[in-house]
């Protein structure tokens, strides 16, 4: 059975960095063709693809976030990191932690989501 | 990126209805020969996350009921809810895979 869960502070100040660890199980970020990323939704909007890491440590980025973002793994924990710099109070979203089911398809494995609220 | 855009925004339907909600990309979104059709379909209930529905266009994703359909190519894509039911109620968004991934930006269903 596969397990996706995130954790990580629910505040955060505007210019602040951000955090977010999600732990999964179920399988192994040292399988040949395995990706874990992140995918966030803002309050009642669209969600919005952030990051992926690949097993060979291959990394894809939205271009629309401006290298505010970092994604990186540890295997040994079975955990990736995603640092998001320079928050803004229109971060303020769901960020979802999700595992395609095969390299570069759908989702087909999402965490249940951690809301992170900017707010001075 | 390629702009996926839904509609309509919202709709609402009396229980037994048709649902169909429509996909539009900015660019096509399939390949291959056979053609592959990168497009997905997901539901999302209140305070739940996305749940994926239907890949390739029209591939139901294991334990999905049969009255959820999808259709479609290369811009043009289409959800079927054939016979509403309570728990459909929701957010449907699709999403294409074919490059960097983009969604729509959703349609609510509820009933009427």
């Amino acid at each position: 059975q596969i397990t996706l869960k995130e954790s990580g502070p629910t505040v955060v100040k505007p210019t602040q960095t951000l955090t977010l660890t999600c732990t999964f199980s179920g399988f192994s970020l040292t399988t040949h063709g395995v990706g874990v990323g992140w995918i966030r939704q803002p309050p009642g909007k669209a969600l919005e693809w952030l990051a992926l890491i690949y097993w060979d440590d291959d990394t894809r980025y939205t271009s629309s976030l401006n290298n505010k973002l970092a994604i990186s793994k540890d295997t040994s924990k079975n955990q990736i990191v995603l640092t998001m710099t320079n928050l803004d109070p229109a971060d303020t979203a769901t960020y979802y932690c999700v595992h395609p089911s095969a390299t570069g398809g759908p989702f087909e494995y999402w965490g249940q989501g951690i809301l992170v609220t900017v707010s001075s | 990126d390629i702009v996926m855009t839904q509609s309509p925004d919202s709709l609402a339907l009396s229980l037994g209805e048709r649902a169909t909600i429509n996909c539009k990309s900015s660019q096509s979104v399939s390949s291959g020969s056979p053609n592959k059709n990168y497009l997905a379909w997901y539901h999302q209930k209140p305070g739940q996350p996305p749940k994926l529905l239907i890949y390739w266009a029209s591939t139901r994703e294991s334990g999905v009921p049969d009255r959820f359909s999808g259709s479609g190519s290369r811009t043009d894509f289409t959800l079927t809810i054939s016979d509403l039911q309570p728990e459909d109620v929701g957010i449907y968004h699709c999403q294409q895979y074919y490059s960097t991934p983009t969604f729509g930006q959703g349609t609510k269903v509820e009933i009427k």
